[in-house]
């Protein structure tokens, strides 16, 4: 079974500065997909960013970037220039590839509280 | 975006009694939809698989008579906690797939489920 983790429970930023989440799973499947959740206070389940096992680079959108290390089995999210409106609860997450049920499940990491400063 | 809606968003109830969340996918067809379930601080962990027109498929753990999921059309997946006591408070979310077995998963609002 595939097992996600973030090894940061809450990460604390200035506005205007960079913070870097980070996640690492566990898999023995060659092709699946990584996502970044954002969970502000009203709960509603943001998708931030999303990355495909088979590409070698990494997504980006907008201010999110990925660091995406496949042998290193490792999926850290960056967040440049923080905005207050960044606050929120990030969750990393994996799904298989694969058609069929396993194809369809979202396994979620613990999450990482993101605060940002004024 | 697509845009799934779940309701209640908030439920209040006494043990012992029913209570049932409805997540639809209001601009598009879900084949499968999914029941999670996120205790205060804590991550999402998925409760059941609800896919239309046939029997839901469980996370192991999960009593399928505890939490009954009813997936009759495209746009509606039903989840009903019965008998429900104190220990089944908790904020439920539902998620729909837009598209075949790769496509994008939309996430409803939450329901926060609070029982006496």
């Amino acid at each position: 079974a595939q097992t996600v983790t973030q090894s940061q429970p809450e990460m604390s930023v200035q506005e205007a500065e960079t913070v870097t989440l980070s996640c690492t799973y566990d898999t023995s499947e060659s092709d699946y997909y990584l996502f970044w959740y954002k969970q502000p206070p009203s709960r509603q389940m943001i998708l931030v960013i999303r990355q495909e096992a088979y590409k070698q680079q990494n997504a980006t959108e907008n201010r999110f970037s990925v660091n995406f290390q496949k042998a290193a089995k490792s999926f850290s999210l960056k967040i440049s220039d923080s905005q207050l409106g960044d606050a929120a609860m990030y969750f990393c997450a994996y799904r298989s590839a694969k058609r069929g049920a396993a194809g369809n499940k979202l396994t979620f990491g613990g999450g990482t509280r993101v605060l940002v400063k004024p | 975006g697509a845009v799934v809606s779940q309701h209640p968003s908030r439920v209040i109830c006494k043990s012992g009694t029913s209570v049932k969340i409805e997540c639809r996918s209001l601009d598009f067809q879900a084949t499968t939809m999914f029941w999670y379930r996120q205790f205060p601080k804590q991550s999402l962990m998925l409760m059941a698989t609800s896919n239309e027109g046939s029997k839901a498929t469980y996370e192991q753990g999960v009593e399928k008579d505890k939490f009954l999921i009813n997936h009759a059309s495209l746009t509606l997946s039903t989840l009903t906690v019965t008998s429900a006591h104190p220990e089944d408070s908790s904020f439920y979310i539902c998620s729909a797939r837009r598209g075949q077995s790769t496509g994008e998963l939309f996430f409803g609002e939450g329901s926060r489920l609070t029982v006496l």
